[in-house]
């Protein structure tokens, strides 16, 4: 049982809709993540937030706008996306955004139209 | 920018049979964390490594950090069928937040 929860499991969209990803952590974590999971490829760090601040951005494209209200919940908001972004789309967390070790929900499996 | 390759990227063995992957930076790293992803499932930390040249064991599984920390290894003793799955290095340099840079990862299939 993961202490990262993670909504909807499964998303098929199409291109122009507008969609949100959901990750609750129930760790009492400072730092949260999303990473993008393609077939074939190495966890891609999209974003990290300490503290409810973004501290790390690496090169994502717009049309993924990611939104932390408290340190317990982080979305992904999604629009207009592109038949290359779907992917498993995973969370995690750990308790600060150094060296610690981090706990992973169960991902959205994103299939885009 | 940092790369962390994982080889080989797959492995069949059979049941009882030992598994070795290995995990290679181009740059030095502060620590290497290793994580297994059961197919459908997500990634769970396994163990880390801080210290040049250390060994950390968990039953069956060994771990090495190597002496220039730019290199790590995971040995499985007599593999089981549990052990199926994709087994992900990552490591972290100490520059940037939380930037965990993640291998390939090699992917275990084990023959009863």
């Amino acid at each position: 049982e993961t202490g990262v929860t993670q909504t909807p499991r499964h998303l098929v969209m199409g291109m122009t809709n507008k969609k949100s990803l959901k990750c609750e952590q129930h760790l009492g974590h400072n730092a949260m993540y999303w990473y993008k999971q393609s077939a074939k490829k190495p966890l891609e760090l999209m974003f990290v937030y300490s503290l409810e601040e973004r501290v790390e951005n690496n090169s994502v494209p717009s049309r993924f706008s990611p939104e932390c209200p408290n340190s317990s919940h982080l979305f992904l908001h999604l629009h207009t996306l592109q038949p290359e972004d779907s992917a498993l789309y995973l969370c995690a967390s750990s308790q600060d955004p150094s060296n610690q070790p981090q706990h992973f929900g169960d991902g959205t499996r994103l299939s885009i139209l | 920018g940092q790369q962390v390759m994982q080889i080989p990227q797959y492995q069949h063995v059979q049941e009882g049979e030992d598994f070795t992957t290995y995990c290679n930076s181009s740059t030095t790293l502060s620590n290497i964390q290793w994580y297994k992803q059961r197919p459908g499932g997500h990634p769970v930390f396994l163990i880390q490594l801080v210290k040049s040249g250390e060994v950390k064991k968990q039953k069956r599984l060994t771990f090495q950090f190597g002496e220039a920390k730019k290199n790590s290894s995971l040995h499985i003793t007599a593999t089981q069928t549990t052990d199926v799955g994709t087994y992900f290095c990552a490591g972290w340099r100490g520059t940037s937040y939380g930037k965990l840079t993640f291998g390939q990862g090699t992917i275990l299939t084990v023959h009863p």
